[in-house]
């Protein structure tokens, strides 16, 4: 069974500073991984996907990377604003060709304070 | 509005009590998903439907009742509400060929 880690639970940086956020996965068989921002009270917002056969994506100031061997991924922001505060979770689907799920880390708590 | 939408947006309910959640897509995106967020368990999936008339089991579907008779909506509905079901509920939607899953502000349900 998938099993997904987020390390920090939270996370509290200065504004301005550059930031990673990490996610883990068991089972290196996956079809894509997807990163997600929740802001308290709201739903997921994706920010970024990232197909098994890329290594990275990048949107703005936010960059993630994939190691799919090594069952890991990281979330770069740069340059942290006080609006990036937010829950970052990251998502992974698996390679199985029927079905539709996705496995959850349940998500690093980042505060950038002004 | 364009958009997902769920509603109602807060429910209080007592245990066996039917609920109905509802969700509304206007993107006539084929994929439609129930989620529950739970602190401790993170997002976990409860039903999801690949298009009209389609729907299938996800991780935690014990409890839960789904129908699809229209692309846009994909209603959620607990047949006797147990304590166990409070949780913030989150429907989200995605196109056949792309996989960035669109979420609506979900539902927060307290069964007393």
């Amino acid at each position: 069974k998938q099993e997904v880690t987020q390390i920090p639970a939270a996370l509290s940086v200065p504004e301005g500073e550059n930031l990673v956020l990490n996610c883990s996965f068991t089972d290196s068989a996956i079809y894509n991984l997807q990163w997600f921002r929740q802001d308290p009270g709201k739903g997921l917002t994706s920010l970024l996907l990232i197909q098994s056969s890329q290594r990275e994506q990048t949107s703005g100031r936010l960059n993630a990377s994939l190691d799919k061997s090594s069952g890991r991924s990281t979330l770069y922001i740069a340059a942290s604003q006080p609006g990036d505060s937010a829950t970052y979770l990251c998502a992974v689907k698996g390679e199985e060709t029927s079905g539709s799920r996705l496995t959850f880390g349940e998500g690093t708590q980042l505060t950038v304070n002004p | 509005d364009a958009g997902i939408t769920q509603s109602p947006r807060y429910k209080i309910t007592e245990t066996g009590r039917q609920v109905t959640l509802m969700c509304h897509q206007t993107w006539s995106h084929s994929y439609m998903f129930w989620y529950r967020q739970d602190l401790g368990h993170g997002l976990r999936l409860i039903y999801y439907s690949a298009a009209a008339d389609i729907t299938d089991k996800g991780e935690v579907p014990d409890g839960y009742v789904v129908s699809r008779s229209k692309t846009e909506n994909f209603p959620l509905t607990l047949e006797s509400a147990t304590r166990s079901q409070t949780s913030v509920y989150f429907c989200a939607s995605r196109g056949p060929n792309n996989e960035k899953l669109f979420f609506g502000s979900g539902t927060q349900l307290s069964v007393l």
